[in-house]
Parts: C-alpha cells; structure tokens; sequence
C-alpha cells in the first residue's frame, strides 16, 4: 500500500488561501488519491479525489503533479470551520484507505 | 438522506470485560467498514465487508475482536476481553459499492469512543 508524508501541521490566516502538500511517491498506477478531513469529535469527511488531472469542487481544489508522486489540496479561502486534521490517502481498487497521521490545520482568526 | 448511525456514543468498561458497537450504514450502501482510531493516530482499519461477506479482516486481532453484517446492513463489532491498548474511537463506514476502481466515497459515522480502565 502506498505510503504518504503529510507535514504534522500548518497554520492559516482566516480568508486566506491554504495550500496542503502531500507526498506519495510509492503510489501505483491505478490508485486514485483522496483527501478527507476530521473536525474534532467527528468522523472523518469526503473533500475531493483524482487521479491524474487537477480536480475542483465547491470545497476545495485538487493540483496533482504530472508524476502523481505529490498533490496540494487547496483551500481558496480558509474559514474557522475549516480546522480539521486533513488526511491525503491514497484508495487501491479495492476501496480501502491506509490513513497517515495528516495534517492538522488551525485557522487563525 | 439520514447518515452512517452508530451506538453507543461513549463507553467506559474495566479491562477483561466485554463490549459491543452497533452500526447503521446509510441505506443501500453495499460496503461497510470498521476502523480503529487511536488518539494521536488516523483511522486504522479492522474489516471491510461486502453486503455481509468479509471482503478484508487482516488487521482485525481475531483473538479479541469479531463482527458480522447479518443480511447486509447492520452491523456489529465485538470486543471480548477488552485490553487497556483497545481504548480508542471506533468509527463505522460505509459505501455504495465495492469494486469502483478506487472512486467510492466513505461515509463515516460520528464513532463511539470506548475508555477502558
């Protein structure tokens, strides 16, 4: 299973635009690559998924690298409800998550 | 339309006793899985089934913990006796199918969260 380093946390001006790293460089072919995120006290949540082009939806935006060894989740405007712990997994063909530790994300105000 | 339920919210048990959680996948979804959640640590999974066969149980500890999807849709995770290292958030999962290529969103419910003393 592909391995991913996240770096352990990021700090954020409230309204400002936050860019999410993500390396995993062990990733296969055919393994599409997920962001979920964790609020406290809550379970973890679906933002975005790719594979190899960049993706956008109304949470968020997906920039994978051409090599697919690295992706940036970005947030275009972070909010206070945007603290969470951000995980970037990649999802075999299987439908199974390998969880990191993420990135916990704190916005400040 | 109504999200993963699970039961109990929180639960306080002395080790060597039993105890069980109960899940509710959203309606339809083929797919549930069973994470462990350690403090400090991402959720770690324990058993992926598939309508109510097991799909994936490797990191389930078989000596302690079991779980059945009886007619593949609610679900229940066992653990009999409960060690100290078991204290952790449980969290239940599921999705629309199983075999999407790598595309399936999860949907997780808010978890229990187990103390064990």
């Amino acid at each position: 299973d592909a391995k991913t380093t996240q770096p352990n946390s990021m700090e954020s001006n409230e309204e400002e635009p936050v860019h999410l790293p993500c390396n995993h460089s062990t990733i296969s072919g055919t393994d599409y690559i997920h962001w979920y995120r964790q609020l406290p006290s809550q379970g973890p949540e679906y933002v975005i998924h790719g594979l190899t082009s960049n993706v956008n939806n109304r949470m968020a935006s997906l920039a994978i690298a051409e090599d697919r060894k690295s992706s940036t989740l970005i947030l275009h405007r972070a909010t206070l409800r945007d603290a969470a712990v951000y995980y970037c997994i990649p999802m075999n063909t299987g439908n199974q998550f390998y969880f990191g530790t993420g990135t916990s994300l704190t916005v400040i105000p | 339309e109504a999200g993963v339920a699970q039961s109990p919210r929180y639960k306080i048990i002395e080790k060597r006793q039993s105890v069980a959680f109960w899940c509710n996948p959203i309606s339809g979804h083929a797919t549930l899985y069973w994470y462990q959640q350690i403090l400090g640590q991402g959720p770690k999974l324990l058993i992926q089934f598939q309508n109510n066969g097991v799909v994936d149980d490797s990191q389930l500890p078989k000596d302690r913990f079991s779980a059945e999807r009886l007619k593949g849709v609610d679900s229940t995770l066992k653990i009999q006796p409960a060690k100290l290292e078991d204290s952790a958030v449980y969290l239940c999962a599921s999705s629309l199918v199983w075999s999407s290529g790598g595309t399936d969103t999860q949907y997780f419910g808010p978890g229990t969260r187990l103390t064990v003393l």
